[in-house]
């Protein structure tokens, strides 16, 4: 089975630019897998950020983006603030009703 | 606007089935879009269970297709998830949630998530 794959954690400090990425254990993402990237903090329900590769989610403000990068999709945050410290997934459309996220990204604002 | 609420047992038992609702307010299920459930073990990722069209067409992760059976009830506007011969592994907070149905391009994959209900498998 395809397994997504996302660094486990990532650190940046406040105001600098991080970029957090989503693979396939076999094969490369294009944005026909719809690539959404999705924010979570401790006891909440996810929040979308960034859906089909790179529109952002109504309200998300702009120093977050997404593109592809080489073979993988890419979340962009530029300008980190100490709110964004929180737990980042990708999830990838494999067709056929099928979707599959990935691991998670803690983010850690320092 | 639209909401989802999760409903179901706490606790259920090794071996038993788990069965959870989610009751769709603010939009009718039968106007389109999948609906769907995604779980989260305390401390883990998220992983998509399934999905379910108006119509009853099914979607299952390939891991837990054995295992999973999704209905729906457009009378209600709820639909619901049944996970049987369940272990300790199956121990996490369960969300429902609109899912992108058809050509998902320029659409959100889970627009609307419920607020999530935990479920603790243990005798």
């Amino acid at each position: 089975q395809t397994v997504v794959t996302q660094e486990p954690s990532f650190s940046v400090s406040p105001g600098g630019t991080v970029t957090l990425t989503c693979g396939l254990s076999s094969g490369s993402v294009s944005s026909s897998y719809y690539p959404n990237w999705f924010q979570q903090t401790p006891g909440q329900a996810p929040r979308t950020l960034i859906y089909s590769t790179n529109t952002r989610s109504s309200g998300v403000p702009d120093r977050f983006s997404g593109s592809i990068l080489g073979n993988k999709a890419a979340l962009t945050i530029t300008g980190a603030q100490a709110d964004d410290e929180s737990d980042y997934y990708c999830v990838l459309y494999m067709g056929s009703g099928i979707w599959v996220f990935g691991g998670g990204t803690k983010l850690t604002v320092l | 606007q639209v909401q989802l609420q999760e409903s179901g047992p706490g606790l259920v038992k090794p071996s038993e089935t788990l069965s959870l609702t989610c009751a769709v307010s603010g939009y009718s299920i039968s106007s389109g879009h999948n609906w769907g459930w995604i779980r989260q073990p305390p401390g883990k990722g998220l992983e998509w269970i399934g999905s379910i069209y108006y119509s009853g067409s099914t979607y299952y992760n390939p891991s837990l297709k054995s295992r999973v059976t999704i209905s729906v009830d457009t009378s209600k506007n709820q639909f619901s998830l049944k996970l049987s011969s369940v272990t300790a592994a199956d121990t996490a907070v369960y969300y429902c949630a609109r899912v992108c149905g058809g050509d998902c391009y320029l659409k959100e994959a889970f627009d609307i998530w419920g607020q999530g209900t935990m479920v603790t498998v243990s005798s």
